[in-house]
């Protein structure tokens, strides 16, 4: 079992809809990041999150630390927001989710 | 810089030789990782340095990989022996505190020919 399962593995979209994606870990973290990264390679970190929920533009993302369990959501989702979404949690070391490969059709 | 620099962002090399990644952390990070991506997989946990202490090389898959560190500045990720499986892109992210948000480079992509 890996330390870090995402859900769904591709996700397909109509513009404008709302999109989930789920991230559930077995191990201790300190953090749990979100990372988008898009066909050219390169990741950006979305969000870093110990506890709650955050928000930036369209993006929220909440964390269950109980639970062991994330969400990250797209509102109103748009062409560019197709990438491949990838949850890491850990301490000294990440562990990373295989990604959400989503695409969003015009 | 404004963000973590990665160089040479592309690099391709003949199987046998060595290379050097490098990695300019945000300025004050004192955290910093090393993760590998090869084709169709998931990210690989190489190395980790926090401050001045020992660094985490648990993840480096074999003795010709080695990262140096000078304090809180530059790190190199040596490959030597190159072989056609170290073919990955390679990437360096920085944080303040190491359980603060971590910023991702654009990644070095290695190719072994």
């Amino acid at each position: 079992k890996n330390e870090v399962e995402q859900s769904p593995q591709n996700l397909t979209a109509q513009e404008g809809e709302f999109i989930t994606i789920n991230c559930s870990y077995s191990v201790g973290i300190s953090a749990l990041h979100w990372l988008q990264q898009h066909p050219g390679g390169g990741i950006v970190s979305l969000f870093m999150l110990s506890s709650g929920k955050k928000k930036h533009g369209r993006l929220i993302a909440t964390i269950n630390i109980q639970e062991k369990h994330s969400s990250l959501h797209i509102t109103a989702s748009h062409p560019r927001d197709s990438a491949v979404y990838i949850c890491a949690v850990g301490f000294n070391q990440f562990y990373f989710g295989t990604g959400t490969s989503l695409t969003v059709i015009p | 810089g404004a963000g973590v620099s990665q160089s040479p962002s592309n690099k391709v090399t003949e199987k046998g030789k060595d290379v050097e990644l490098r990695c300019d952390p945000i300025s004050g990070h004192t955290a910093l990782y090393w993760y590998r991506q090869r084709l169709g997989q998931g990210l690989e946990f190489l190395i980790y340095f926090q401050g001045n202490s020992a660094p985490d090389k648990s993840g480096l898959p074999s003795d010709r990989f080695s990262a140096e560190r000078t304090g809180e500045s530059v790190s190199t990720l040596t490959i030597q022996r190159t072989q056609q499986e170290d073919s990955a892109v390679y990437l360096c992210a920085s944080s303040l505190t190491g359980r603060t948000e971590a910023f991702f480079g654009q990644g070095t992509r290695l190719t072994v020919v």
